[in-house]
């Protein structure tokens, strides 16, 4: 267990809804990072948050957004759907962000299929 | 910008056999190495790390080495059993920045 708790574990929808994935982090880590990983792909990064702020951004799209509150957990919303945005989005927390390497620790995923 | 390349895309060994996995990167100011295994519908996970002060990291049957010079580093697995099939992605980090590369496929042969 990675201490990193994602919710739902499936979601399945139709186009054009909009729906919210929620991540929290292991204890005691400041940074939160969002993935998408598509069937067969890599890992896609959306975006990261360190300690409430938003850190830095990747190919995340304009229907994409996020947020961490300041209870550091952390909630993707994805709006009109699209078929290809089905996928299985990680959540991932560290310890740093203010300097410092740490590993990042993935929570199970949630997949989304947008039917 | 900065990116990490990652090579094979796909690799089969025999079992007992060895299977390496190399990764370049571009940023020089990356200190940080860790690789991930992920096996099938499952998260990623951290399997071994080095930084940049240190040239080789050994644990058990996995090794990673790190040649900061050519900004290249490889993960080697040695004995390979049927468990090691997943897929293995390297990053390469600074701080909080992370940049992975696009994965390799292990499949173990019996």
């Amino acid at each position: 267990d990675s201490g990193v708790t994602q919710t739902p574990k499936h979601l399945i929808t139709a186009t054009g809804q909009r729906v919210t994935l929620r991540c929290s982090p292991r204890s005691g880590d400041l940074s939160v990072y969002w993935y998408q990983q598509s069937l067969d792909q890599g890992l896609q990064f959306l975006i990261q948050y360190y300690n409430g702020e938003e850190r830095a951004k990747g190919n995340i799209l304009e229907r994409f957004s996020a947020q961490q509150f300041p209870d550091l957990h952390s909630e993707l919303n994805l709006s009109s759907l699209e078929l290809g945005d089905s996928a299985l989005y990680f959540c991932a927390s560290s310890l740093s962000g203010g300097g410092g390497n740490s590993p990042l620790h993935f929570g199970n995923g949630t997949r989304l299929t947008v039917t | 910008g900065e990116n990490v390349e990652q090579h094979p895309s796909t690799l089969s060994v025999q079992e007992g056999d060895s299977a390496v996995i190399k990764c370049t990167y571009s940023d020089s100011a990356s200190n940080y190495f860790p690789w991930y295994k992920q096996e099938l519908g499952k998260r990623p996970q951290l399997i071994i790390d080095i930084r940049s002060n240190v040239g080789e990291k050994k644990d058990q049957r996995i090794a990673v080495t790190l040649n900061k010079t050519a900004k290249h580093f490889s993960l080697h697995i040695t004995e390979t059993q049927p468990e090691d099939s997943a897929v293995y992605f390297c990053a390469a980090q600074r701080d909080d920045k992370i940049i992975f590369g696009k994965g390799t496929r292990l499949h173990i042969l019996p």
